[in-house]
């Protein structure tokens, strides 16, 4: 069974970075793309970006470009996604997934990590 | 980015009813349209891709259609398990987009 794992929920402040991961198999990894799909408090589904751990190719929508990082290692089958200033508004459930190629289906999903922002 | 509508937001249904729920895109996206079901506290899961290819081990009472602009997704005999969200999401172009849901609730 195709698995992401993914790290802990994490409680944060606004102004401090944050990185959280994403493992996977060496199959998963290998052949394809991984995403990360935000989902708000009030339920909306938004992809941020994916990339193609085989050779770090990084896309990110418009509304996620320069203010998250995504990055992977394959080495470790492990996908990041990282902020170094988080706000209020980051405050959502992030779901690592795996893609065929970057606008397509979402074959399988990651448990989500929570991230609370508050002061 | 292609936008996604869907309709209705919630709608209510009783065990046994057929349920249908709409999807609009706000481009031509040809069949490249995926649905998803969301239970709370858990991540979605794939029901139908390719518009209308169920996806292995999704019961057959779910079923899609359409092309071009509009989409449905259709439940044809309620099941308790089937109480949920449901999502479209266009697999046409990057970003890949969601409409906003509809919450399938127990009448």
């Amino acid at each position: 069974e195709v698995q992401l794992v993914q790290s802990g929920a994490e409680v944060k402040k606004p102004g401090e970075s944050l990185k959280i991961s994403c493992k996977g198999s060496a199959y998963i990894f290998g052949s394809n793309w991984i995403g990360w799909v935000r989902q708000t408090p009030g339920k909306d589904l938004e992809c941020m970006g994916v990339i193609y751990p085989g050779d770090s190719d990084t896309r990110y929508s418009p509304s996620f470009q320069g203010q998250v990082i995504i990055s992977a290692d394959k080495s470790t089958n492990t996908a990041y996604l990282q902020w170094r200033s988080l706000q209020a508004s980051d405050h959502a459930m992030y779901y690592c997934v795996s893609l065929l190629s970057p606008e397509a289906r979402v074959d399988n999903w990651g448990q989500g990590t929570l991230v609370t922002v508050s002061s | 980015d292609i936008q996604m509508t869907q309709s209705p937001s919630s709608v209510s249904a009783s065990v046994g009813d057929r349920v249908i729920i709409s999807c609009r895109a706000s481009q031509s996206i040809s069949s490249w349209i995926a649905w998803y079901q969301q239970k709370p506290g858990k991540a979605p899961k794939l029901l139908i891709y390719a518009a209308s290819s169920l996806q292995s081990g999704v019961p057959s009472r779910f079923s899609g259609s359409g092309f071009g602009t509009d989409f449905t997704l259709t439940i044809s005999s309620l099941q308790p398990e089937d109480f949920a969200t449901y999502y479209c999401q266009q697999s046409n172009s990057f970003p890949i987009t969601f409409g906003q849901g509809t919450r399938l609730e127990i009448k």
